[in-house]
């Protein structure tokens, strides 16, 4: 079974400072992998997605993230956080196999300091 | 484009109570659809989902039930709130052969 881990419960950054959040994946193939973002009392909304091709993606308000099969990890990164880059952050697996159920990770909250 | 829309977006209830949540999706047809529930402070649990009309697919057995009548409408229904039962409750839906999800904004659900 496919499974997703994300090893940080909270991350602690400074504004201005880098952020690379962690994200593991077991998966029998090559994965369709995405990362999303949920601001506190809301939805999630998806930040960047890969399904082949180029390692490393490009997604929404300055984030970007790279699929390292040997590794099999998606990290997610972004050069300067924003305060308003404070919420939670949860990496995805897409439905295998036949299946329609992705597989999400227990998501990691970014707290960003003034 | 698409929307999705999830009503009420908050609701206190008493235990014993039925309980009807309501998701539509504008803009697509024939989307998978997806209940998901978050307790405070934990991650995403899937309720139920469905590819199609009438077609539904429990993944957690409880008091909950979700039915589809419209292509585009999915309800989640309880006959009768437990305590157990609070907590943030996210529709999704999903294009054909996409993947990714779309989110809808909530429904905060206390149970009292």
């Amino acid at each position: 079974a496919q499974s997703v881990t994300q090893p940080d419960i909270h991350i602690t950054v400074s504004e201005g400072a880098s952020l690379e959040l962690r994200c593991n994946y077991s998966y029998g193939a090559t994965p369709y992998l995405f990362w999303y973002v949920q601001s506190p009392g809301q939805g999630l909304q998806l930040l960047l997605k890969y399904f082949s091709g180029d390692t490393l993606v490009q997604g929404i308000k300055g984030f970007e993230a790279e699929f390292k099969r040997s590794q099999s990890s998606f990290n997610l990164r972004k050069p300067s956080v924003h305060w308003s880059d404070a919420a939670e952050y949860f990496c995805a697996v897409g439905p295998s196999g036949g299946s329609y159920i992705p597989t999400f990770g227990r998501g990691t909250s970014l707290i960003v300091h003034p | 484009s698409q929307t999705i829309h999830q009503w009420p977006a908050t609701l206190v209830q008493p235990v014993g109570s039925p309980l009807s949540l309501e998701c539509t999706v504008e803009g697509t047809s024939n989307p998978n659809l997806y209940w998901y529930r978050q307790a405070a402070g934990r991650g995403l649990q899937l309720l139920f989902y469905s590819v199609g009309i009438g077609q539904i697919s429990s993944e957690v057995p409880q008091n909950l039930s979700a039915s589809r009548p419209q292509d585009r409408q999915f309800i989640l229904s309880s006959k009768k709130l437990l305590l157990s039962d609070s907590g943030f409750y996210l529709c999704a839906w999903e294009g054909p052969n996409s993947y990714e999800q779309y989110f809808g904004p909530g429904t905060r659900l206390t149970v009292t």
